[in-house]
C-alpha cells in the first residue's frame, strides 16, 4: 500500500500569510495526487488535482506542485475563509490513501 | 449541479448489517466511476471502495474486504454499500462520491453509521 505522510498536522497563521503543506508518498505516484479542503461540518472540496491543476472554481491563491514522492500545497495570501483542514489523496494505486490532514488555524 | 444524496445510515449493533444507498442526479450516472469514503467522528478521511462505470471492477480498503460490497444500478442512478459484520471501528459518516480518473470531484452530504451495543 502507498502511505501518504502529511505535514504539519496543524499550523497557525494570520490572514495574508503564505502557508505550505506537504505530502510525501511512500513510493512514486507520478502526479496522481489531489488536495482537498474541508471545513467543520462540511463536505470536502477538491482544490488541486494531478498535483498542480487548479480545480475550476478554486481560488488562484491555491497552488500545488511536486511529482513522484514529494508534493506541496501552497496557500498564498491566506484569507479568513481558508481556515480549514486540508487533505492530500493519492489516486495512483489501490487502496487509495489520504494524508492525515493539516488543520490551518487562526494565529 | 451534480447531486448525490445518501441514505440508510443509523445505529446498528456490532455484527449487524446495513445497506447504504446513494441516489445520483444531474449527470449521466453510468458515465462515471463511483466511490464511498468515510470519516470517523473527529478523524480524517478514509477511502473505502470504488466501482467502475459498468460495475465490472471493484476495489476495497483492506479493513472492509470480505465484509462490505459496493454495487450500482445504472438504470436507477443508484450506488450501494452493503455492510456486514459491522464493528465499532466502522462508525463514521459515509460519503458517496463521484470519480474522475484523477480525483474525486463531487461528494454527497454523508450518512452517519453508528455501530454500538
Amino acid at each position: 500500500d502507498i502511505q501518504m505522510t502529511q505535514s504539519p498536522s496543524s499550523v497557525s497563521a494570520s490572514v495574508g500569510d503564505r502557508v505550505t503543506i506537504t505530502c510525501r508518498a511512500s513510493q512514486g505516484i507520478s502526479s496522481w495526487l489531489a488536495w482537498y479542503q474541508q471545513k467543520p461540518g462540511k463536505v470536502p472540496k477538491v482544490l488541486i488535482f494531478s498535483a498542480s491543476s487548479l480545480q475550476t472554481g478554486a481560488p488562484p491563491r491555491f497552488s500545488g506542485s511536486g511529482s513522484g514522492t514529494d508534493f506541496t500545497l501552497t496557500i498564498s495570501n491566506l484569507q479568513p475563509e481558508d481556515f480549514a483542514t486540508y487533505y492530500c489523496l493519492q489516486v495512483k494505486g489501490f487502496p487509495w490513501t489520504f494524508g492525515q490532514g493539516t488543520k490551518v488555524e487562526i494565529k | 449541479d451534480v447531486q448525490l444524496v445518501e441514505s440508510g445510515g443509523g445505529l446498528v449493533q456490532p455484527g449487524g448489517s446495513l445497506r447504504l444507498s446513494c441516489v445520483a442526479s444531474r449527470f449521466t450516472f453510468s458515465d462515471y466511476g463511483m466511490s464511498w469514503v468515510r470519516q470517523a467522528p473527529g478523524k480524517g478521511l478514509e477511502w473505502v471502495a470504488n466501482i467502475k462505470q459498468d460495475g465490472s471492477e471493484k476495489y476495497y480498503v483492506d479493513s472492509v474486504k470480505g465484509r462490505f460490497t459496493i454495487s450500482r444500478d445504472n438504470a436507477k442512478n443508484l450506488l450501494y454499500l452493503q455492510m456486514n459484520s459491522l464493528r465499532a471501528e466502522d462508525t463514521a459518516v459515509y460519503y458517496c462520491a463521484r470519480l474522475m480518473p484523477e480525483k474525486i470531484d463531487y461528494w454527497g452530504q454523508g450518512t452517519l453509521v453508528t455501530v454500538s451495543s
